[in-house]
């Protein structure tokens, strides 16, 4: 079984950088995709990036692009978020999750099988 | 930003049977697999169907997905009291090279 728990401050002050960690057990954060998604309170899912560790690739929501990171770290087995020049506007619960990612007909089935229970981050002075 | 439009809501008696779709386009729903997500108040969301229809192990039945053309279906049959939570549609999108998922469908039980 995949486990996947999301740590980080809870408290980012405006204009600085949000970080947060997923550690991964049950599974190899080399061997899959990997994906940070959002949800600002009261409202819906926003996909913010991906990772795939072995093959260097990472995609970002164009929205969220110029100020996010997705980074692995195979010695501790986790995936890291990076926010930079954060507003009120980000303030959310982050979770991640890992992603099953293959071809599909013509096309892609890129879904998101585990998740991990989320991480509220707050942005305020 | 593309989105995957849901309704706002949905409800329905236990054992009926409830309905919501989810409406694309040709760079997402159209040409890749569409998922679907249930999540309770508090809590992450659950995946419930990948690839359009296929159900994880330890999904019941009750639930199941279709997709035509630029919109999919999630159809929950003999409804329950559990069931009680958002819904939320997912596709991989051409144009945004990136994921995108549905506006969310709030079902209520009666």
């Amino acid at each position: 079984q995949v486990h996947l728990q999301e740590s980080g401050p809870g408290l980012v002050r405006p204009s600085e950088t949000l970080s947060l960690t997923c550690t991964v057990s049950g599974a190899s954060i080399s061997a899959y995709f990997w994906t940070w998604v959002r949800q600002p309170p009261g409202k819906g899912l926003e996909w913010i990036g991906y990772i795939h560790y072995n093959s260097g690739t990472t995609n970002y929501n164009p929205s969220l692009k110029s100020r996010v990171t997705i980074s692995a770290d195979t010695s501790e087995n986790q995936s890291s978020l990076r926010l930079r020049s954060v507003t009120a506007a980000d303030t959310a619960v982050y979770y991640c999750a890992k992603v099953v990612h293959r071809g599909f007909n013509s096309g892609w089935s890129i879904y998101f099988d585990f998740w991990g229970q989320g991480s509220l981050v707050t942005v305020s002075s | 930003q593309p989105v995957l439009t849901q309704p706002p809501s949905a409800s329905g008696t236990p054992g009926q049977r409830v309905t919501i779709s989810c409406s694309g386009s040709s760079s997402n729903i159209e040409v890749n697999a569409v998922s679907w997500y249930q999540q309770v108040p508090g809590t992450a969301p659950k995946l419930l169907i990948h690839s359009n229809d296929q159900r994880p192990s330890g999904v019941p039945d009750r639930f199941s997905g279709s997709k035509s053309g630029t919109s999919a279906s999630l159809a929950i049959s003999g409804l329950q009291s559990e069931d009680e939570a958002d819904y939320y549609c997912a596709a991989w999108d051409d144009s945004v090279d990136g994921s995108v998922f549905g506006t969310g469908t709030k079902v209520a039980v009666l």
